[in-house]
C-alpha cells in the first residue's frame, strides 16, 4: 500500500509565477490536509478537503492561495504570483474518516528566487 | 500563548539513557493527542497516539494529564535511531480536524 505521494519533491519559482503542488492520498483515503512548515518553524495547517469539498480552509492565507481536491485525480495546492516569503515545506497528509490519524506525504519544498 | 508549547531543547542525551518530554496545550476542546517525530528535512511520522489512560509501546510511553493539559513522552534505553526532533501535537474533532503542532523537541543521542 502505497503512502501519500506529493509531487515535485522539489520546486523553484521565480518571483509572480505560480506554483501547483499535488498530492495523491493513501489508497482509501478521501480526507486530505495541507501543512506549512516555515523554516525553522512549526507545521502549520492550511486546509482541509474531502473529494470535491473544501471542508476547512481557516489557514489559508485570504489571497493567491487556492486548493481542490477533485472526483478524479489528485488535491491541488494552487499559489498564484509567488514571493519570497512562501518559500517553504509544504506537507500534504490524509486520513480514511474524520476523526482518525493523519499520516504525511514527503513534502514539496518550494523556493521562490 | 501558543496553543501547543513545548521545550525546544536541544537534548543531548548518552545513548541507553532515558530521556522525557513534556509539553502544553491551551484549548480545553481538544479531543485527539498525538506524538509525531521529524527527521530532519523529512516528513513528520506519527510515532503513537496518547490516551488518558496512558500507553506504552515497546521503549516509549506516554501520558496525559488533562486537568493539567499536559502530555508527555517517555523514552527508555535510547538508541541513536531515536535522534529527531519530537513534535507534541493536538487536535479539537468533530467539526475542526486540523491538527496544532508544537514547534518540536530536538533529541540527540550521544555514542
Amino acid at each position: 500500500n502505497a503512502g501519500v505521494m506529493q509531487n515535485p519533491r522539489h520546486l523553484v519559482r521565480r518571483r509572480g509565477q505560480e506554483a501547483r503542488l499535488r498530492c495523491s492520498p493513501m489508497k482509501g483515503h478521501s480526507h486530505v490536509y495541507w501543512y506549512r512548515q516555515l523554516p525553522e518553524e512549526g507545521l502549520k495547517f492550511m486546509v482541509y478537503l474531502q473529494k470535491e469539498n473544501i471542508i476547512d480552509e481557516s489557514g489559508m492565507p485570504k489571497e493567491r492561495f487556492s486548493a481542490e481536491f477533485p472526483k478524479e485525480g489528485p488535491s491541488i495546492l494552487r499559489i498564484q504570483q509567488v514571493v519570497r516569503g512562501d518559500s517553504a515545506a509544504y506537507f500534504c497528509a490524509s486520513s480514511p474518516d474524520r476523526g482518525k490519524e493523519q499520516y504525511f506525504g514527503p513534502g514539496t519544498r518550494l523556493t521562490v528566487t | 500563548r501558543k496553543e501547543v508549547e513545548q521545550d525546544p531543547g536541544p537534548f543531548n542525551v548518552p545513548e541507553g539513557a532515558t530521556v522525557a518530554f513534556n509539553c502544553t496545550y491551551s484549548n480545553s476542546a481538544s479531543q485527539s493527542f498525538f506524538w509525531y517525530r521529524q527527521d530532519c528535512r523529512k516528513e513528520p511520522k506519527l510515532l503513537m497516539s496518547v490516551y488518558s489512560s496512558g500507553n506504552e509501546d515497546g521503549r516509549f510511553t506516554a501520558q496525559l494529564n488533562r486537568a493539567s493539559q499536559y502530555i508527555s513522552l517517555l523514552i527508555r534505553d535510547s538508541k541513536l535511531s531515536d535522534s529527531a526532533t519530537y513534535l507534541c501535537v493536538v487536535a479539537s474533532y468533530f467539526g475542526n480536524e486540523k491538527l496544532t503542532f508544537g514547534t518540536g523537541t530536538r533529541l540527540t543521542i550521544i555514542p
